[in-house]
Parts: C-alpha cells; structure tokens; sequence
C-alpha cells in the first residue's frame, strides 16, 4: 500500500508570495499517477495537476507539478486570495488510491 | 457541461444500509471511470472506490471493502454506492467525481456531494 505524506500541514503566506508544497510516496510510483487538488470548504475538490505536472483543463500557469519517483512538488508562483484553501495529492498507481492527508494554505 | 449530483444521503442508525445516487449528464458516461471520495467531519480527503468505465473493474478502500458495493447503470448515467452494516466512522459528507479517462485516474469533474450520518 503507498502512503503519501505531505508537507507542511500548514503553509502561511502573503498574496503574492510563492509557495510551495510537498508529498512524499511511501515507495516509488511512476508520475504518471501523480494528481494535485484543491478544496476549498463546502466545495467540490478541483483537479490541478495530473500525470504529477500537467495543468488540468482551465487551470491557470501560475500552478505547476513536477516531481518522480517519491518526491512530488506543487508550485504557485504567485499566490492570488482565491488560492487560500486546502491541497491534496493523490496516486492512482495502485489500489487503494490514496490521498495525502493535506497542506492547509492561509493567509498570513 | 458535466454535471454530477449526488443523492440519497441522510441519517442512519449504526448497523443500517443506505444507497447513494451519482447522476450523470454531459459526457459519454461508459467512456469514463468514477469514484466515491468522502470526507469526514474535520478531517481530510478520503477515496472509498472506484469503478471503471465498463463496469468490468471494481476498487474498494480497506475501511469499506466488504461492506461498500459500488456499481453503474449505463442506461440510466448513474453510479451507485451501496452501504451496508454502516458505523459512526462512515460519517462524511460523500462526493462522486469522473476519471479523466475509461480507467481510474485522476478526477476531473465532482459532485456537490451528499451528507452521510451515522448516528443512534
């Protein structure tokens, strides 16, 4: 069973600012497996990155994955208000289909 | 547009069954695999299962193998999630969500979800 672990639990930033989150798989998976979401409260989660580095449809380029083997990265370059909120990754590799426990990301 | 709404949550006793609705509208629905994810009051994302497009392929958590059932009906666009022997730990709020592709991967389109709650 792979387990990802992300970090950190919590990320406080300013608008503006760059940031940048971590998950680490328990064992190596291909980055074709590799997704990155973003949920907000009372929302549906949203698909940022798949196949861990391409942008999912509508997404804007100030998001960008990249990572192998079992150090995955998402990056927002410059942080906007609307991007405040919880991120999750996800491996589809294998069964059971985890996700990390989550990065909060708050306002400063 | 892809639509996906859930249906069929609500409170039941520890022990009980309930079945969950995923109608779908705005794609070909055979074409994709779809998956149950909750989360639980508090806590994080939680996938449950999956299915592929074809029905052929079914995945389970280890919380809910055994006592979850996960099926489709192309004639009708729905994906179901039956739940039986349900404890306190099932409480969640449960999202339906479309793969990218006929295989399970990522999800590109979710549900609002519907509320789930175990309780006496």
């Amino acid at each position: 069973e792979i387990v990802l672990t992300q970090s950190p639990g919590t990320l406080s930033l300013s608008p503006g600012e760059r940031a940048t989150l971590s998950c680490r798989a328990s064992q190596s998976i291909s980055s074709t497996y590799l997704a990155w979401y973003q949920h907000k409260p009372g929302r549906a989660p949203r698909l940022l990155i798949y196949g861990a580095s391409n942008r999912a449809t509508g997404i804007p380029d100030r998001f960008s994955g990249s990572g192998s083997g079992i150090d995955f990265t998402l990056t927002i370059s410059r942080l906007e208000p609307e991007d405040f909120a919880v991120y999750y990754c996800q491996q589809y590799a294998d069964s059971p289909r985890a996700f990390g426990q989550g990065t909060r990301l708050e306002i400063k | 547009e892809v639509q996906l709404v859930e249906s069929g949550g609500g409170l039941v006793q520890p022990g009980g069954s309930l079945r969950l609705s995923c109608a779908a509208s705005g794609f070909i629905f055979t074409s994709y695999a779809m998956s149950w994810v909750r989360q639980a009051p508090g806590k994080g994302l939680e996938w449950v299962s999956s299915i592929s497009g074809t029905g052929a392929s079914t995945y389970y958590a280890d919380s809910v193998k055994g006592r979850f059932t996960i099926s489709r009906d192309s004639s009708k666009d729905t994906l179901y999630l039956e739940m039986n022997s349900l404890r306190v730990e099932d409480t969640a709020v449960y999202f339906c969500a479309k793969a990218l592709v006929v295989v399970v991967s990522a999800m590109d389109y979710w549900g609002q979800g519907t509320l789930v709650t175990v309780s006496s």
